[in-house]
């Protein structure tokens, strides 16, 4: 049972133009996570999200990329004007409970392909 | 920034043997340390943590040492099995810094029979 869901699977779309990805927790956990894995590489950090707010964000996520829960309960990555370079996998991890907030359980992922 | 590194990238054993994969990390407030095995085209899987106020947890076949003083930490995988085969990655954060986990380039691990 994954610990969170992802939609699209899989995501084409033409350079420029905006993708939204989504991520849908299980149960209602305070501590999201965007990660992404570009083909055969490491796994980065994007964003975390704690309480409905950004806690922290890596050098990656620059003016292109937000987030939001906009019904309190889905999650979204939002890249305004995608790039050949965000060609990657993204992840949505969540942490285990509000008080392990440590541990980090990876979503099935969205592959983003831009062309 | 922190920046974790990993070693091998890639490693070959015979099924059955042990398989070790280490890793340092340079930020000394690091304080959590997972171990992630992510299938061909799967998600990264959280397979053993460690916190740096243990020296060594076990889980069945799969362990893990720190050594704060060192900063580094490695995976053990004993009497290893074809289902073993995957990349690993190690990984480090900083609890109360945002959590974001800092992971290494990953182990391509391959079990022969």
């Amino acid at each position: 049972e994954p610990e969170v869901t992802q939609t699209p699977s899989h995501q084409v779309t033409q350079m420029g133009q905006e993708v939204i990805l989504r991520c849908v927790p299980i149960s209602n956990h305070l501590y999201f996570y965007w990660y992404r894995q570009i083909l055969g590489q490491k796994v980065e950090f994007l964003v975390s999200f704690y309480n409905n707010e950004i806690s922290e964000k890596s050098e990656i996520f620059d003016d292109q990329f937000s987030v939001e829960r906009p019904d309190g309960s889905n999650f979204t990555l939002k890249i305004r004007s995608t790039k050949l370079e965000d060609s990657a996998m993204y992840f949505c991890a969540r942490g285990l409970d509000v008080y392990s907030y440590n541990e980090q359980f990876f979503g099935p992922g969205t592959r983003l392909t831009v062309l | 920034g922190e920046n974790v590194e990993q070693h091998p990238s890639t490693l070959s054993v015979q099924e059955g043997d042990s398989a070790v994969i280490k890793c340092t990390y340079s930020d000394s407030a690091s304080n959590y340390f997972p171990w992630y095995k992510q299938e061909l085209g799967k998600r990264p899987q959280l397979i053993i943590d460690i916190r740096s106020n243990v020296g060594e947890k076990k889980d069945q076949r799969i362990a893990v040492t720190l050594n704060k003083t060192a900063k580094h930490f490695s995976l053990h995988i004993t009497e290893t099995q074809p289902e073993d085969s995957a990349v690993y990655f190690c990984a480090a954060t900083f609890t109360g810094g945002g959590n974001k986990l800092t992971f290494g380039t990953g182990t391509q691990l391959k079990v022969e029979l």
